[in-house]
C-alpha cells in the first residue's frame, strides 16, 4: 500500500524559514518523480516543485522560486520542500504527491497534507 | 499557463441521482486530463486520468470523457460518499493547473 506522510509544518514569522518531510513506503521510490501541491485555506489546488525519481531535475512555480527548494534522499525514501523568505500567501496545507509515470504531471497518490502557517 | 475553468461552481444533488461536472481549458491538451476528488480536511484522491481511465479501485460508477478542451466527469448514481468537491487538472502543458473545483453538496 502506497503511504506518504508528510512532517514539519508550523507556525513561521514572513521571512522565516521551515521545512517539510514526506516519507513514502509502499512503491519504489526512486522510481517515482514527487511534487509538493499546495491548498491556501478555502481556496483550490496550486502545483509548487517537482523533483525527478533520481533528483537530476527540480522545478518550481514562479510564485514560489528562488525561495524554496525540493530535496529527496532515496536511501531514506524520503522528499523534502526547504521553504526560506516565508510570506503571509504561503499559508496553505502543503500535500506531497507521487506521479504515476515518468514525464506526467498526474499523480496518483497523495499525503494527508501538513499546515504551514506564515503570520506574526 | 493553461487556464482551467469548471462548472458548475457547485450542485446540489439527491442520492441516486446522475451528476455531470464540466471542466474546460483554455486551450488544447488533447485527453492529458485528470479528476480528483476532496473530502473535507482531507488529501484528494485521485479518480481518473487520461480523461477517461479509471484510477484503480475507484467505483465504476465514476466516468470521464472528452478531449481538447471540454472534458465531463459523471456519477452515474450518487452515493453518500460521493458528496465532496471535483478538481479537474490538465497536464498536458507545464506547470500542471488545477480547476477551481465543484462542490457537490447534498440535497
Amino acid at each position: 500500500e502506497v503511504q506518504l506522510l508528510e512532517s514539519g509544518g508550523g507556525l513561521v514569522q514572513p521571512g522565516g524559514s521551515l521545512k517539510l518531510s514526506c516519507a513514502a513506503s509502499g512503491f519504489t521510490f526512486s522510481s517515482y518523480a514527487m511534487s509538493w501541491v499546495r491548498q491556501a485555506p478555502g481556496k483550490g489546488l496550486e502545483w509548487v516543485s517537482i523533483i525527478s525519481g533520481n533528483a537530476g531535475s527540480t522545478y518550481y512555480a514562479d510564485s514560489v522560486k528562488g525561495r524554496f527548494t525540493i530535496s529527496r534522499d532515496n536511501s531514506k525514501n524520503t522528499v523534502c520542500l526547504q521553504m526560506n523568505s516565508l510570506r503571509a500567501e504561503d499559508t496553505a496545507v502543503y500535500y506531497c504527491a507521487k506521479h504515476w509515470a515518468s514525464g506526467t504531471y498526474y499523480f496518483d497518490y497523495w499525503g494527508q497534507g501538513a499546515l504551514v502557517t506564515v503570520s506574526s | 499557463d493553461i487556464q482551467m475553468t469548471q462548472s458548475p461552481s457547485s450542485l446540489s444533488a439527491s442520492v441516486g441521482d446522475r451528476v455531470t461536472i464540466t471542466c474546460r481549458a483554455s486551450q488544447g491538451i488533447s485527453s492529458w486530463l485528470a479528476w480528483y476528488q476532496q473530502k473535507p480536511e482531507k488529501a484528494p484522491k485521485s479518480l481518473i486520468y487520461a480523461a477517461s481511465s479509471l484510477q484503480s479501485g475507484v467505483p465504476s460508477r465514476f466516468s470521464g470523457s472528452g478531449s481538447g478542451t471540454e472534458f465531463t466527469l459523471t456519477i452515474s448514481s450518487l452515493q453518500p460518499e460521493d458528496f465532496a468537491t471535483y478538481y479537474c487538472q490538465q497536464y498536458n502543458s507545464y506547470p500542471p493547473t488545477f480547476g477551481p473545483g465543484t462542490k457537490v453538496n447534498i440535497k
